[in-house]
């Protein structure tokens, strides 16, 4: 079974100012790891992924994210936040390509990031 | 091209009746996975169908049920509703189950049960 805790179900900011939203997840098997984003009355759109290599993973739109296995941790950061980033943020695992949990998603119960002026 | 496509938008029953959900996927996606997301919750995985076959079930109640057909096109259904099944109903489609990670969500349908 795998499960994911997302560590803060809200985050206000400033603009300009640094974030990180935290996840850390729990599973027996290999996994592939995910952020999305949620906009107001909107799906889900996947922001980035790891799946395997370098545990740095990147966004076009300035958001990284780290994979430490020993910490069983998948943090989401960015350095410098805009307005437009104001939205839900879900932390996702599913099992790697070969198992049974594979392609079958695991959220976190989601961090809302409050970007104010 | 266009995305994952789900009617109706917004849906409001009465407790006990039945609803059934709808779910286009990306041309040339054979794979498609429905998720509840109950309000202030994270998603949770009800189903995937791949090639019109279910290759996967979350823990939901045997009221839940689904189908892919040809088309690769899904149906939700749920029976006797509970005020608790009022949530957001989303779909997920990837092209390919096994080899294929990414799933592209759907904008959902949210059922209001009253």
């Amino acid at each position: 079974a795998q499960s994911v805790t997302q560590l803060d179900s809200q985050v206000p900011v400033f603009e300009e100012a640094p974030v990180e939203l935290r996840c850390n997840y729990s599973s027996s098997v290999s996994v592939y790891l995910f952020w999305y984003v949620q906009y107001p009355n909107q799906g889900l759109q996947l922001l980035l992924k790891y799946l395997s290599g370098s545990t740095l993973v990147e966004s076009i739109n300035g958001f990284e994210a780290e994979f430490n296995k020993s910490q069983t941790s998948f943090h989401l950061r960015k350095p410098s936040v805009h307005i437009s980033d104001t939205a839900e943020y879900f932390c996702a695992v599913s099992g790697a390509a070969g198992g049974t949990s594979y392609g079958k998603l695991t959220f976190g119960q989601g961090t809302i990031l409050t970007v104010h002026p | 091209d266009a995305g994952v496509t789900q009617s109706p938008t917004h849906l409001i029953k009465t407790r006990g009746q039945h609803v059934t959900l709808r779910c286009s996927p990306i041309s040339g996606h054979k794979s498609v996975s429905w998720y509840q997301q109950v309000l202030g919750q994270g998603p949770q995985f009800i189903f995937q169908y791949y090639e019109k076959e279910e290759r996967g079930r979350g823990n939901f109640p045997d009221r839940f049920s689904a189908r892919q057909f040809p088309n690769y096109s899904s149906e939700l259904n749920v029976n006797a509703l509970l005020l608790g099944d009022s949530a957001l109903y989303l779909c997920a489609s990837r092209r390919d189950r096994d080899r294929d990670y990414e799933q592209y969500f759907g904008p959902g349908t949210r059922l209001t049960v009253t």
